[in-house]
């Protein structure tokens, strides 16, 4: 089975500093790679993804990912965190254990993002 | 843009209840999908559709049931609920051509479903 793990509960970073939120996987085959966010009481939002091709891949709100073949690894990164970056974020690979169209997603535990002033 | 339409957002029902939730999918998407979110949880699948068919099945009660209809719309029927479907569930689409999948699932805004 398709699976992610994000290390880490939560990151505080302060506003202008860089921020990475990490995110690493476990699959058969190619792995598809989705970041999405979550503000408070309200659904996830889609960020980026990575399919094939470059390994950078930029998303939405100045954020990017860097897809790590030989690290298993898929980290959302933005150079400039600012105070509306702070919520829940989750990574997600697409399970293609079935053949069939709808491929469901599975995610990761999330990571709690806190961007201070 | 349009985006996933949810109903109602919020519902409070008694155990042993039953509760109907809908979700209407991006126009054009011929792909429904259905998550569940408990408490400090990540999302986890329940079920999805396309073409109106059951697609792919997670770890749905058999409590639950759900079907898309003609129009590509989704209902998610739940019965005999108990304390522990409190939750926020969530239904996303997503468009498949004949198979050459796009991938990205957009979420609706959630249903919000208390069990007293």
């Amino acid at each position: 089975a398709q699976s992610v793990a994000q290390p880490e509960d939560q990151v505080n970073v302060a506003e202008g500093n860089p921020l990475t939120v990490k995110c690493t996987y476990s699959v058969s085959g190619n792995p598809y790679l989705f970041w999405y966010v979550q503000y408070p009481n309200r659904g996830l939002q889609f960020l980026l993804k990575y399919i094939t091709g470059d390994n950078l891949v930029k998303g939405s709100y100045g954020f990017e990912a860097e897809f790590n073949k030989s690290q298993t690894s898929f980290h959302l990164k933005k150079p400039s965190a600012l105070v509306s970056d702070s919520a829940l974020y989750f990574c997600a690979v697409r399970d293609i254990a079935n053949s069939n169209s709808g491929y469901a997603l599975n995610f990761g535990k999330g990571t709690s993002l806190l961007v201070t002033p | 843009a349009a985006g996933v339409i949810q109903s109602p957002r919020h519902l409070i029902k008694e155990k042993r209840e039953t509760a109907t939730l809908k979700c209407y999918p991006i126009p054009r998407h011929d792909t429904v999908y259905w998550y569940q979110q408990g408490p400090g949880q990540d999302p986890q699948f329940l079920i999805s559709f396309y073409e109106k068919m059951q697609s792919d099945k997670g770890s749905i009660p058999d409590r639950f049931s759900a079907q898309q209809f003609s129009d590509y719309h989704s209902e998610l029927n739940m019965s005999s609920l108990e304390l522990g479907d409190s939750a926020l569930y969530f239904c996303a689409s997503s468009l498949n051509l004949a198979g050459l999948s796009t991938d990205t699932q957009y979420f609706g805004p959630g249903t919000r479903l208390t069990v007293l």
